[in-house]
């Protein structure tokens, strides 16, 4: 199984900043996955990527942008924070043909 | 745009109860399905499907896919306590051009009582 581990369980920043969630995975896997979660809307996708600097946008890209240099790391970029992004991002990670796995989890506050 | 319903929102019933909870789907060119559960941090995997009429089992939860009708059964056993949980549904498919996304339902919300 892949293993997922996200930097941080929680993070407090402020409108205007630049903020940065980090996701590494163990595995030498192509496809990560940044989602964000909120309550009665489910989990959303952001952006994912399938190869080091390959990117696709997912359903909600606007506000975040991501970077993928090292296989292994694919971090989630809010290039600048908004009180509408406070919210639960999860990181997946997937093999092929694979279920995605998840990390932990950051709980996000935009004050 | 890919598309998954999950029935019922939300469910209480007490320890040894046999729960079924409901996932209908609509996707281009089907690939899986999955299911997960969520309790207080990240999502964990359950199951994966891809073939119909072939259930899948771990202890008291099995799973079932109907491809034909477009959609997945997950029963619980005998619940506990501990399965309170939110379960959540996904489906991956071949929307847009990528064969890598899950669409996820809204979850259904467990609640076992003792």
């Amino acid at each position: 199984d892949v293993k997922v581990t996200q930097s941080s369980r929680y993070l407090v920043k402020r409108t205007g900043e630049k903020v940065f969630l980090e996701c590494v995975q163990d595995m030498d896997h192509e496809n990560m996955f940044w989602y964000r979660q909120d309550p009665g809307l489910g989990l959303r996708l952001i952006y994912f990527s399938y190869d080091v600097k390959m990117k696709e946008k997912g359903d909600i890209p606007e506000g975040y942008s991501v970077s993928r240099e090292k296989k292994e790391r694919f971090s989630l970029i809010l290039e600048s924070a908004s009180t509408n992004q406070t919210s639960m991002y999860l990181c997946a990670g997937q093999g092929s043909n694979q279920p995605q796995h998840f990390g932990d989890g950051t709980r996000l506050s935009i004050l | 745009e890919d598309k998954v319903v999950q029935s019922p929102l939300s469910l209480v019933v007490h320890e040894g109860d046999t729960v079924t909870l409901n996932c209908s789907y609509e996707v281009t060119n089907f690939r899986s399905l999955l299911w997960y559960k969520q309790e207080k941090k990240a999502p964990t995997f359950l199951f994966m499907l891809t073939s119909s009429g072939i259930e899948k089992k771990s202890g008291r939860l099995s799973s079932i896919l109907d491809k034909k009708e477009l959609f997945s059964i997950l029963n619980i056993t005998a619940t506990q306590t501990g399965d309170s949980a939110v379960y959540l549904c996904a489906v991956r498919g071949n929307s847009g051009g990528s064969n890598y996304k899950l669409t996820f339902g809204k979850g259904t919300l467990l609640t076992v009582n003792p």
